[in-house]
């Protein structure tokens, strides 16, 4: 069976600072890596999927990275802002379009 | 992107009534959506796998009969939260796959008084 774990469970960093979350998995036999958000009281927003074949992806200040063989996930997140406050999730699927498991998440306050 | 509309965002009901929370794919057909629920402070626990046009798969320990699920189209899916009682208040959101990875709603916040 599959498990996710998160670390740490929460950070807590002053503005502009760079910053990298961990995700890692017992099975490396996933499909995908996707990294989420989640704002208090709302639903989930992807941020960065990872395709088992690839070693890294960007969008804006955030970059994720997969090294399936170790069963990590690292998501990097540059020059914080307080905006980036949220629990940040990571989730693999055990097959294609199958169901997701979650790590516990990482919960970021970016301090002003 | 792809968007999953999901409502009420918000819902209060007394104990003994029935609650029904739609999920919409809005721009893509969705053959599987996923329902979760969330407690405070924690992770997403799958209740439920929803296929169209076929039963729903609940995980070990959810109460099918409960957690009425029907998914008729390829663009919707609901969960209906029988003879509610306060111990379902919880905070309930669906999802659903695409290429591009899983789309997730924006999430049910059901209290039961």
């Amino acid at each position: 069976k599959q498990e996710v774990t998160q670390i740490p469970a929460a950070l807590s960093v002053p503005e502009g600072e760079n910053l990298v979350l961990n995700c890692s998995f017992t099975d490396s036999a996933i499909y995908n890596l996707q990294w989420f958000r989640q704002d208090p009281g709302k639903g989930l927003t992807s941020l960065l999927l990872i395709q088992s074949s690839q070693r890294e992806q960007t969008s804006g200040r955030l970059n994720a990275s997969l090294d399936k063989s170790s069963g990590r996930s690292t998501l990097y997140i540059a020059a914080s802002q307080p905006g980036d406050s949220a629990t940040y999730l990571c989730a693999v699927p055990e097959t294609s379009g199958s169901r997701l498991t979650f790590g516990e998440g990482t919960q970021l306050t970016v301090n002003p | 992107g792809a968007v999953v509309s999901q409502h009420p965002s918000w819902v209060i009901c007394k104990s003994g009534t029935s609650v029904k929370i739609e999920c919409r794919s809005l721009d893509f057909q969705a053959t599987t959506m996923f329902w979760y629920r969330q407690f405070p402070k924690q992770s997403l626990m799958l209740m439920a796998t929803s296929n169209e046009g076929s039963k729903a798969t609940y995980e070990q320990g959810v109460e099918k009969d409960k957690f009425l699920i029907n998914h008729a189209s390829l663009t919707l899916s609901t969960l209906t939260v029988t003879s509610a009682h306060p111990e379902d208040s919880s905070f309930y959101i669906c999802s659903a796959r695409r290429q591009e990875g899983y789309t997730f709603g924006s999430g049910t916040r059901l209290t039961v008084v």
